[in-house]
């Protein structure tokens, strides 16, 4: 099973700063990395696909990028409605997996 | 417009069974996969397995195998989650997700989650 580890755990920003968070794989997903923004509740909500592709709707200030195993989704110009947890997913491999999740906190 | 909509919370006891819901509607429900996912309370997403509709074909984490069976029912376009015996450790938000036409997909639909409790 491929284990995926978010860092930090917990960010606090202010609003128009811009943040990175990030996530690595234990082992090669190739691109199959997804990222999620999951409110309270609320169901998670994809962000990110492939890596660095925008799913449909989503918010351009959200971009992912990618080095061997280790993925980053950068918040740019941050606002105060994307405090939230935000997930890492492997769909790589069986089964899919998810990082432990970093909360966003706005100041 | 894609939607997947869950049967409502549960209270159960532990021993108790349980089979809860995920109706999907606005595509076609035999094309594709769906999952469901396990958030304990506070705590993170896991993936416990996926069910293709158009041949059954199911697939579960090791962490899950054995523990629940995943379940459609084409003529209703649903996808049922279901336990035989519930522990207190089964308490949790389940979710139902819709990745693609591979298991190995990214989830942009979900239902709204279904609250299992499980007390005595």
């Amino acid at each position: 099973e491929t284990v995926m580890t978010q860092s930090p755990a917990t960010l606090s920003v202010s609003p128009g700063d811009t943040v990175t968070l990030s996530c690595r794989a234990s082992q090669s997903v190739s691109s199959n990395l997804a990222w999620y923004q999951q409110k309270p509740g609320q169901p998670p909500r994809l962000l990110i696909y492939g890596a660095s592709i925008g799913a449909t709707g989503y918010p351009t200030r959200f971009s992912g990028s990618e080095s061997g195993t280790d993925f980053t989704l950068t918040i740019s110009s941050l606002q105060s409605e994307d405090s939230a947890v935000y997930y890492c997913q492997q769909y790589n491999d069986w089964p899919p997996t998810f990082g432990q999740g970093t909360r966003v906190e706005i100041k | 417009e894609v939607q997947l909509v869950q049967s409502g919370a549960e209270v159960k006891k532990p021993g108790e069974s349980l089979r809860i819901s995920c109706k999907a509607s606005g595509y076609s429900f035999t094309d594709y996969w769906i999952g469901w996912v396990r958030q304990m309370p506070g705590k993170g997403l896991d993936w416990m397995g996926s069910i293709y509709p158009g041949d059954s074909d199911t697939k579960y984490s090791p962490s899950f195998q054995g523990q629940v069976t995943i379940s459609v029912d084409k003529s209703s376009n649903t996808a049922h989650l279901q336990w035989r015996s519930l522990k207190a450790s089964d308490t949790a938000l389940y979710y139902c997700a819709r990745s693609g036409s591979g298991y190995n997909y990214p989830s942009a639909e979900w239902g709204q989650g279904t609250q299992v409790t499980v007390s005595s």
